[in-house]
């Protein structure tokens, strides 16, 4: 199975400041098959990046996903009070198709 | 509009069988995969493996392959997930999602909470 491993843990920061999670895979990614998941307190997660870099439906410009091969990284610019979150990464090319542990963006 | 709407929370004793569904709609059910995700109390996600409906084809994580059976009911739009012998252990949150081949999951179900306890 492909593990995903992701960085920090946990992520202090303040409202207007830039985000940087970090996503590295065991293996390599096939076809850049990588998403990212946010899920807030008490909700099913939701889709925020696909094939790496593509944004789903209705997600705001703020959040950019970057990387290929095994590293992978998701950008939020500048963060809004309604992004701290979890946020997951996740590898759909290879089966199992496997979660990282996630990122936790906490308020500072 | 796409929904997932998955039945409601469950109480269960170890040892009993359980069936949980996802009631799918606003899309063509036949033609996308259906997975489940595990989230044990305050943990992350786990992958435990999906259905095609338009033939029923599952995929299986190791982890969860002989544990449970997913299956699909195209008559009824709705994606099921099983269990003959329940554990303490399956306590947890199941969420299913569709899932397309080159986006993952992009529509969710609100989750099914399954407790089991003597």
């Amino acid at each position: 199975d492909i593990v995903l491993t992701q960085s920090p843990g946990t992520l202090s920061l303040s409202p207007g400041e830039r985000a940087t999670l970090s996503c590295r895979a065991s293996q390599s990614v096939l076809s850049d098959y990588l998403a990212w998941y946010q899920q807030k307190p008490g909700q099913a997660p939701r889709l925020l990046i696909y094939g790496a870099s593509s944004r789903a439906t209705g997600i705001p410009n703020r959040f950019s996903g970057s990387g290929s091969g095994t590293d992978f990284t998701l950008t939020i610019s500048r963060l809004e009070p309604e992004d701290f979150a979890v946020y997951y990464c996740q590898q759909y090319g290879r089966s199992p198709d496997t979660f990282g542990q996630g990122t936790k963006l906490e308020i500072k | 509009e796409v929904q997932m709407v998955q039945s409601g929370v469950e109480v269960a004793k170890p040892g009993e069988s359980l069936k949980i569904s996802c009631k799918a709609s606003g899309y063509d059910f036949s033609t996308y995969w259906i997975g489940w995700v595990r989230q044990m109390p305050g943990k992350g996600l786990e992958w435990m493996g999906v259905v095609y409906p338009g033939d029923s084809f599952t995929r299986y994580s190791p982890s969860f392959q002989g544990q449970v059976t997913i299956s699909a009911d195209k008559s009824h739009t709705t994606a099921y997930l099983q269990w003959r012998t329940l554990k303490a252990s399956d306590s947890a949150i199941y969420y299913c999602a569709r899932m397309q081949t080159y986006m993952g999951f992009d529509f969710w179900g609100q989750g099914t909470l399954v407790t089991v306890s003597s």
